[in-house]
């Protein structure tokens, strides 16, 4: 079946921007992740939802970042006024949402702030 | 605060010799642990993982052996190959967080030589 699914792949905007990032998890699975790799501090937990809660949002680096979730499906990680580091590959992940349950990837949407 | 804590790269192997990758954590429950692999221009994908004490995870000739005493878990290959040249990543989850969401490493980039 299909995997978790990312867009755009790619998102070049510039410094002061809003951006929207968009993920589809697997059919199915309850639990979604989104994390942030960079360069600077790797791959970091941004926010985690249950259905359409976000019971963890611990990750999120500043109130610029917000996410949410509807339908207990789709996902869209929002950054308003984006400032240039916020550049990062954005993964998404989800998984069926039981304890020791397997995460999967999406590919990722890579984000360049100018 | 939970961390991983892997070996810094890069590596690189001749073909057919033995590996071995790094990885310590600290953590405040009783973790989860994996390690993820990322091929050149794709996701992260789940290599092996192990959830308890002296638990062993072993997937395409990789193995890792979850090390309570040392808080270790090394990922080992007995003999790589050109395909195994990746990025590799460990992981934890800690159930006293209340979900799932993933501590990575810092990641380690492995060529293999032919």
């Amino acid at each position: 079946g299909a995997g978790v699914s990312q867009s755009p792949s790619n998102k070049v905007t510039e410094k002061g921007k809003d951006v929207e990032l968009r993920c589809d998890p697997i059919s199915g699975h309850t639990a979604l992740y989104w994390y942030r790799q960079s360069l600077g501090q790797g791959l970091e937990f941004l926010i985690y939802f249950q259905g359409n809660s976000a019971p963890d949002k611990s990750g999120l680096p500043s109130d610029r970042f917000s996410a949410e979730r509807t339908g207990g499906s789709v996902s869209t990680l929002t950054i308003q006024r984006t400032q240039q580091e916020d550049s990062a590959v954005y993964l998404c992940a989800s998984s069926l949402g039981l304890a020791q349950n397997i995460q999967y990837f999406g590919a990722g949407t890579r984000l360049s702030v100018l | 605060g939970d961390s991983v804590t892997q070996m810094e790269g890069p590596v690189t192997l001749s073909e057919e010799a033995f590996l071995t990758i790094n990885c310590t954590y600290t953590a405040t429950g009783y973790p989860s642990l994996f390690w993820y692999v990322q091929y050149p221009g794709e996701g992260l994908q789940l290599l092996l993982k192990a959830t308890k004490a002296d638990d062993k995870g072993s997937n395409k000739g990789f193995e890792a052996t979850y090390r309570k005493e040392t808080t270790s878990f090394h990922l080992e290959k007995g003999s790589v190959q050109v395909s195994d040249s990746a990025v590799y990543f460990c992981a934890l989850s800690d159930p006293d967080f209340g979900n799932e969401k993933l501590t990575f490493g810092t990641g380690t980039r492995l060529t293999i030589i032919p």
